[in-house]
């Protein structure tokens, strides 16, 4: 089985940075996936970890530590359009098993 | 095509009746997936074919649901006798083969039972 927790909901204000933390049990782990979901939307893929350590692209950065079972996803210069839900989630045999996701609220 | 096709992208449907979603994956992705997401909640893990064969339906909810695959495209995810707590999203991605995590996503069925 599988265990993913996040957050609920997270509110950061525009131009702040804002870190989402992810922990998971599994067997099977094949990497972890932050994907963004934006209000009525599908999800679209942000970073994939397999390896321990910290992952950079652009703005948004990711976080890894297997022996811990935990992640983070750290966003910086927030703008309002990160608005969105966050959505960790683990590789596990053939397929991506999601969490629930953290809805994040950006203040002007 | 380009992407993941869904159709329809919204469906009301009376309790009771049987509806059928379909998904269209990208052109010589082998490997497709159905996921459900019901109101504030994550997405969850239905069933998954590479090319016509499902090696794990393991999150189908119930025997009624069930799904297919042919030609190695097109998917139908089929719901039985539908109830009001079957209401959610149901999402379908595609990727080039099992294993591999490049998934994409359609845009999902709104399916609202009345």
């Amino acid at each position: 089985g599988q265990n993913i927790d996040q957050p609920t909901e997270m509110t950061a204000t525009e131009g702040a940075i804002v870190q989402i933390n992810c922990t998971y049990q599994t067997s099977g782990f094949n990497g972890l996936f932050w994907y963004q979901q934006h209000a009525g939307e599908a999800p679209t893929f942000l970073s994939y970890n397999v390896l321990d350590g910290l992952e950079e692209k652009g703005r948004f950065s990711s976080f890894l530590s297997r022996s811990k079972g935990y992640s983070y996803l750290l966003l910086k210069e927030l703008q309002m359009k990160d608005s969105a839900s966050y959505l960790c989630a683990v590789g596990r045999d053939d397929k991506i098993i999601f969490g629930k996701g953290t809805r994040l609220h950006i203040l002007p | 095509g380009a992407g993941v096709s869904q159709s329809p992208s919204n469906k009301v449907t009376e309790k009771g009746k049987d509806v059928e979603l379909r998904c269209d994956p990208i052109s010589g992705h082998t490997a497709l997936y159905w996921y459900r997401q019901s109101l504030g909640q994550g997405l969850e893990f239905l069933i998954y074919f590479q090319g016509n064969s499902a090696p794990d339906k393991s999150g189908l909810p119930s025997d009624r649901f069930s799904a297919e695959r042919t030609g190695g495209s097109v998917s139908t995810l089929t719901i039985q006798r539908t109830q009001q707590e079957d209401s959610a999203v149901y999402l379908c991605a595609s990727s080039p083969a099992s294993g591999n995590y490049g998934y994409t996503f359609g845009s999902g069925t709104r399916l609202t039972v009345v």
